[in-house]
């Protein structure tokens, strides 16, 4: 079963920021929260990861909300080169549950 | 080193074939892991290994048999498979997450393009 909830695509010009969401309602407290993309099925490329706190690296910003049952994804410049599907996961132990992802397109 | 091979890129194979997937990474990564993605929709998990044991399956048909022959590599054998097997396979590798969890960030391999006829 899916922990969570992304929208299916979502549509961004080059050079803004690209925001996406991710519901995770039922994350338990050891549980985090990673962010993937994956382009022309090509394996996954990791991207950034969380438990609490907001956190920032060298592509990306991933913010969670208080309650963690939810966070999102900040691309803060997007490029055409960041068309991919998103996936945001919830990690518990050694299992990765992907959601169903989110394609980005960025436009010029 | 943080690159995950697998080979072949690209298979078609009958059903009545056998052959088998390879994956290796030599980052000493002691959990690795198979997945399978249909076109279009996410990686699902296949089997994990951890410290070259099988540790989680997941209920997938005994056609797929996983093997660790050592800490660097995993192979999937393929028997009788089915044209609903067609797929992406792929492999990737992490550290071995302890019982409260924590980082372990997997890394993927860019996957084997299976074709069944």
């Amino acid at each position: 079963d899916a922990k969570t909830t992304q929208p299916t695509s979502m549509d961004c010009a080059e050079g803004r920021a690209a925001n996406l969401p991710c519901n995770h309602s039922t994350i338990s407290g050891n549980e985090y929260v990673y962010w993937y993309r994956q382009i022309h099925s090509q394996g996954p490329q990791y991207i950034i990861h969380g438990l609490k706190n907001n956190e920032t690296n060298e592509m990306a910003s991933l913010i969670i909300t208080e309650d963690r049952k939810s966070s999102t994804l900040i691309l803060p410049h997007a490029t055409l080169r960041d068309t991919a599907v998103y996936y945001c996961i919830v990690k518990d132990f050694n299992k990765f549950y992907f959601g169903s992802g989110t394609k980005l397109n960025v436009k010029p | 080193d943080t690159e995950v091979t697998q080979t072949p890129k690209h298979l078609v194979m009958g059903m009545t074939n056998k052959k088998s997937l390879k994956c290796e990474q030599h980052m000493g990564h002691r959990a690795m892991y198979w997945y399978k993605q249909k076109a279009k929709k996410p990686p699902e998990l296949m089997f994990v290994y951890s410290y070259e044991k099988l540790s989680i399956n997941e209920s997938v048909p005994s056609r797929f048999s996983p093997e660790c022959p050592n800490s660097s590599l995993l192979n999937l054998h393929l028997h009788a498979l089915q044209p609903e097997d067609s797929a992406l396979y792929l492999c990737a590798s992490s550290q071995v997450g302890g019982r409260l969890g924590g980082h372990n960030e997997q890394f993927f391999g860019p996957g084997t393009r299976l074709t069944v006829l």
